[in-house]
């Protein structure tokens, strides 16, 4: 284990849903992500916080929403999303936002948008 | 912005056998590049890095070679085992968007007993 979880594993919604997912680190971090992975693409950034501060919004669409209450939980908030958004929700969290440390990631959340 | 290429996208080989992945970056101010393996139904797991001031670094049977020069970095995995069977992804960052890797598109590694 990488030290950070995320629930839940697997989620289907349709897309007038409102869902969450929840990520959680337990390595004392002060940095985390998410990340979107879809099939054939490359691991795609979506949000970075440092010290619960929002520092990067990748130009990701309004219908995803972060929030970080502390330095240990990360949340995603889904709201109207599109089929084109079902993909693996990935989860990360460094000790500092300094490209040389180590992100630990966790197992993902598999999202299907019907 | 950076661009990484990584090649190839399958890979297939016998144990025992070496497997090299490679990957070309077009940032020539990236100075970090880490390699990570990610096995089904897991997230992305850091295997071995690299900095820009360092040409070669090994870790038992993994090895990653950097070419600043001609921009481009490998990873070599030796003597090769059927739990090296996963996906390998490269990525490229630079100090100045700490936090922001560029990722390449993964290479399937297979390797067959």
């Amino acid at each position: 284990e990488t030290g950070v979880t995320q629930t839940p594993r697997h989620l289907v919604m349709g897309m007038t849903n409102k869902k969450s997912l929840k990520c959680e680190q337990h390595l004392g971090h002060n940095a985390m992500y998410w990340y979107k992975q879809s099939a054939k693409k490359p691991l795609e950034l979506m949000f970075v916080y440092s010290l619960e501060e929002r520092v990067e919004n990748n130009s990701v669409p309004s219908r995803f929403s972060p929030e970080c209450p502390n330095s240990s939980h990360l949340f995603l908030h889904l709201h109207t999303l599109q089929p084109e958004d079902s993909a693996l929700y990935l989860c990360a969290s460094s000790q500092e936002l300094r490209p040389t440390d180590t992100q630990y990631f966790g197992p993902g959340t598999r999202l299907t948008v019907l | 912005g950076e661009n990484v290429e990584q090649h190839p996208s399958t890979l297939s080989v016998q144990e025992g056998d070496s497997a090299v992945i490679k990957c070309t970056y077009s940032d020539s101010a990236s100075n970090y590049f880490p390699w990570y393996k990610q096995e089904l139904g897991k997230g992305p797991q850091l295997i071995i890095d690299i900095r820009s001031n360092v040409g070669e670094k090994k870790d038992q049977r993994i090895a990653v070679t950097l070419n600043k020069t001609a921009k481009h970095f490998s990873l070599h995995i030796t003597e090769t085992q059927p739990e090296d069977s996963a996906v390998y992804f490269c990525a490229a960052s630079r100090n100045t968007n700490a936090g922001k890797s560029t990722f390449g598109d993964g290479t399937t590694l297979t390797v067959k007993p």
